[in-house]
């Protein structure tokens, strides 16, 4: 059974910095891509980032691009975002999301989505 | 950047046919895929590149992309299909995907 589990989430300041984390199991983590999507209060789903399943390449929405950076352990089975200059536009739940091939292309989809963890960017 | 959009509301009646569509500059060049979002739940993907069915998903749903515009059909609609929809997509142009604005079925 394929799980998606994050953590790292909470209340940070603006400007702070946050990280989240992604433990996958149940599939070869290898093989996947790697996806992040959030969801801000009462809005709809806004792709965030992802990672080719060699952690080579990897793509950001505009609105995060420069402050957020994804990347993958492959000894831990963890994917990761590592969120800085935060902002309150940055507040939502993000999903960590297995693509259902290996690279980040057209075609591409989300084949298992974790919970999500909640991110709250406020002072 | 690249944009598609959706109705924000569609309403059926339980067993007839609801039609969610998703609109964007030739789409239909494009594979889109859909999800499924219950209240309080994550996304399940209900159609990947078009048409196809993931396992487990039941057979009323289906998929269809031409032109300008992707549609999710739900044949023989039940309670537990209300929820909101999304579509998504890649675009090749800022090497990114997007999700369509969200389709709120609501079966009365």
């Amino acid at each position: 059974e394929v799980r998606l589990l994050e953590s790292g989430g909470g209340l940070v300041q603006p400007g702070g910095s946050l990280r989240l984390s992604c433990a996958a199991s149940g599939f070869t983590f290898s093989s996947s891509a790697m996806t992040w999507v959030r969801q801000a209060p009462g809005k709809g789903l806004e792709w965030v980032s992802s990672l080719t399943n060699s952690g080579v390449d990897t793509y950001y929405a505009d609105s995060v691009k420069g402050r957020f950076a994804i990347s993958r352990d492959y000894s831990k089975n963890t994917l990761y975002l590592q969120m800085n200059s935060l902002r309150a536009e940055d507040t939502a739940v993000y999903y960590c999301a297995k693509s259902g091939g290996l690279a980040v292309e057209a075609g591409g989809y989300f084949d298992y989505w974790g919970q999500g963890s909640l991110v709250t960017v406020s002072s | 950047s690249y944009e598609v959009t959706q109705p924000p509301s569609v309403s059926v009646s339980p067993g007839q046919t609801a039609s969610i569509t998703c609109s964007g500059d030739k789409l239909g060049y494009k594979f889109t895929s859909w999800y499924q979002q219950g209240p309080g739940q994550s996304p399940v993907l209900v159609i990947y590149q078009d048409s196809k069915r993931p396992s487990g998903i039941p057979e009323r749903f289906s998929g269809s992309n031409s032109g300008s515009t992707a549609t999710l059909t739900i044949s023989g609609t039940q309670a537990m299909d209300e929820a909101d929809y999304y579509c998504q997509a890649w675009d090749s142009s800022t090497t990114s995907y997007v999700f369509g604005t969200g389709t709120k079925v609501t079966v009365l």
